[in-house]
């Protein structure tokens, strides 16, 4: 157990819908980093925030967009979902803003499926 | 744009043998991590290597960096059944991001199957 949780588990919905993915990092890290896991893409980095503000962007779709509140839980939303993304979405969490010897810890995955 | 290659994608060996797996990257970086998945579960991290000739052991997995050749790799020694999974390696531009994204860029994976 990484200590990084996220919620749901698993969620099905339909195409042209909205969901929104949550992730609370491990006690006192303050960067949560999002990725994309599909068969076709591999492991995507998606977006990163740190203590609140967004630090770095990847291969985020302009449907998709996340925050960190104060609490620095984060919310991964994604928007008008197309069957394409399906996949299994990770947060990952680090104390800093990851430039330093930081390993990032993921949590346990949401797994959408876009029907 | 960083790319980062792993080889083999696929590997099927005994209980007890030897092997290795390959990871290169196209751009300069400081940093490289090894993770392992087993299927339908998260990633767990295994080592992050920080420097040109770093070299690090935890029980049958040895993994090593060579900045210079933009390589690294992961060795598995009298492999057991419990070592199969899928390993990645993933690479952070570090320093040499300018600024860019702190974002792990991932290898594609390697399947391994450890058989008795």
């Amino acid at each position: 157990d990484s200590g990084v949780t996220q919620t749901p588990k698993h969620l099905i919905t339909a195409t042209g819908q909205r969901v929104t993915l949550r992730c609370s990092p491990r006690s006192g890290d303050l960067s949560v980093y999002w990725y994309q896991q599909s068969l076709d893409q591999g492991l995507q980095f998606l977006i990163q925030y740190y203590n609140g503000e967004e630090r770095a962007k990847g291969n985020i779709l302009e449907r998709f967009s996340a925050q960190q509140f104060p609490d620095l839980h984060s919310e991964l939303n994604l928007s008008s979902l197309e069957l394409g993304d399906s996949a299994l979405y990770f947060c990952a969490s680090s104390p800093t803003s990851g430039r330093s010897s930081e390993t990032q810890y993921f949590g346990p995955g949401t797994r959408l499926l876009v029907l | 744009e960083l790319k980062v290659e792993q080889n083999p994608l696929f590997l099927s060996m005994q209980e007890g043998k030897n092997y290795t797996i390959y990871c290169n990257y196209s751009t300069t970086s400081d940093r490289l991590y090894w993770y392992r998945q087993d299927p339908g579960k998260s990633l767990e991290s295994l080592f992050v290597l920080l420097s040109n000739g770093a070299v690090k052991q935890e029980g049958r997995l040895m993994a090593s960096l060579d900045t210079k050749a933009r390589l690294s790799t992961l060795h598995i020694t009298a492999a057991v059944h419990d070592l199969s999974a899928t390993y990645f390696c993933a690479v952070d531009k570090g320093m040499y991001s300018g600024g860019g994204a702190d974002g792990l860029t991932f290898g594609k994976g390697t399947h391994l199957i450890i058989q008795p």
